[in-house]
């Protein structure tokens, strides 16, 4: 069981905006910064947001990151088919000895 | 442009001892954190542990202290993730991943390699 919860499973029309909610504690998403990752089918992860709000150069800002408390949400506006993949939120914790942790993933269908 | 090229994929019996290698290229090895994340097939991200290049200083997360050994040689830009005694439970995707982004002092994975599969069955 993942430290990080997200919902298993998100879906949208093209088009739409989706969003996706990672729940953390204090340990961890309360008092560090968020990033998140996306993993299309059959590839490695990809860096999409860092420091809760940040897009690395090549993102578009169809993509969004914020965070609120021990919470973090991402949002995608204008969904593509091209946009179905498993989002991952990661951030640092330090519940025992410091290390990263990683949500269970959502994976996000385009109908 | 950053890149990290991974070993290929492995096929070993439960109990035989395994390492695996992650190449970097287009940035200073020696300057960023380097580490492993875990895809068990079907599952989700599991962070294992990053080494810093330039003084070996480790840290791995204590799911997997004691289960694997990550290292680095600075000579040829490349980290390592070694089992000295596999199981069929080590069997899955393993990704190599450069933690360029530090803030307060905690760096997250940015680059990632393209992963090895290991698959250890008897």
């Amino acid at each position: 069981q993942s430290v990080l919860t997200q919902p298993p499973s998100v879906s949208a029309a093209p088009g739409q905006k989706v969003t996706i909610s990672c729940s953390g504690s204090s340990s961890n998403i309360g008092n560090n910064y968020v990033s998140w990752y996306q993993q299309l089918p059959g590839t490695a992860p990809k860096l999409l947001i860092y420091e809760n709000n940040k897009r690395p150069s090549g993102i578009p800002d169809r993509f969004s990151g914020s965070k609120s408390g021990t919470s973090a949400t991402l949002g995608i506006t204008g969904l593509q088919t091209g946009d179905e993949a498993d989002y991952y939120c990661g951030t640092w914790d330090s519940s025992l000895s410091a290390h990263v942790v990683f949500g269970g993933g959502t994976k996000l269908t385009v109908l | 442009e950053v890149q990290l090229v991974q070993s290929g994929a492995e096929v070993k019996k439960p109990g035989e001892s395994l390492k695996i290698s992650c190449k970097d290229s287009g940035y200073r090895f020696t300057s960023y954190w380097i580490g492993w994340v875990r895809q068990m097939p079907g599952k989700g991200l599991e962070w294992m542990g990053i080494i810093y290049p330039g003084d070996s200083d480790t840290i791995y997360s204590p799911s997997f202290q004691g289960q694997v050994t990550i290292s680095a040689d600075k000579s040829i830009s490349t980290a390592y993730l070694q089992w000295s005694s596999l199981k069929a439970s080590d069997t899955a995707m393993y990704y190599c991943a450069r933690h360029g982004y530090c803030t307060a002092g905690n760096c997250y994975p940015d680059y990632w390699g393209q992963g090895t599969l290991v698959t250890v069955s008897s």
